[in-house]
């Protein structure tokens, strides 16, 4: 039972233009959203999250919106860049506490100049 | 520059054998994990703890054992009941049980 859910293994986008990942989550308790990015060979970092109660949240060329109706939250990178070529991970967080954040398999995206 | 320090980066062992995986961090965070991460999955909380001397099993901890003596350290060790102990396992901490996590590079682990 995946209770996040990303659909697309993968992803290639022009570099300069915008890059959509989406997630589908089935769990309304989740009170959070969080995006990590993974290169090759290292620990995931964390790039953004997004409360349940907003609609969008923005920090730089990332910017994450949330369609609590649809079930659906979705990252959009513009532009975007080579090194933005990794793999993303959505993840919910429910009950307030990091042992309770489940993640979906990820996008490998490519980002070619 | 503080971070987490996971080693080695490979591991080897023979089949039977169990194995502990080392991890510390020098952030001062109170909470520490360990995920599992199989080849197009996503990663698999296997434990956690809040507090020293204190910790919680997460959806796979069959076969898993860990300790958390020191605030600093949070070992993981692979005893030969995991049925499927290869993998690439990943540990992070937080400052907080709901702040972002903070991951270590990884140790993969073979077994044959």
């Amino acid at each position: 039972d995946q209770q996040v859910k990303q659909n697309s293994p993968s992803l290639s986008v022009q570099e300069g233009r915008i890059s959509i990942l989406n997630c589908d989550y089935t769990n309304s308790m989740f009170d959070y959203f969080l995006w990590y990015k993974k290169y090759p060979a290292e620990g995931p970092t964390f790039l953004i999250s997004i409360s349940s109660i907003k609609d969008k949240n923005e920090d730089g060329r990332f910017t994450v919106f949330l369609n609590k109706s649809a079930k659906h939250l979705s990252l959009h990178i513009v532009p975007s860049q080579p090194g933005d070529s990794a793999v993303y991970f959505c993840a919910g967080l429910y009950g307030g506490s990091q042992g309770n954040l489940i993640f979906g398999k990820g996008t490998k995206l490519s980002v070619k100049p | 520059d503080g971070g987490i320090t996971q080693s080695p980066k490979y591991l080897f062992r023979k089949e039977g054998q169990n194995v502990t995986l080392s991890c510390e961090q020098n952030l001062n965070h109170d909470a520490m994990y360990w995920y599992r991460q199989d080849p197009g999955q996503g990663l698999r909380l296997i434990y956690y703890s809040q507090i020293v001397n204190d910790f919680q099993k997460g959806d796979i901890a069959e076969g898993y054992s860990v300790s958390r003596e020191k605030k600093e350290s949070f070992p993981l060790t692979v005893t030969s009941a995991q049925k499927n102990p290869t993998a690439f396992y990943l540990c992070a901490s937080s400052i907080a049980a709901n702040s972002p996590l903070h991951f270590g590079n990884g140790t993969r682990l073979t077994v044959t």
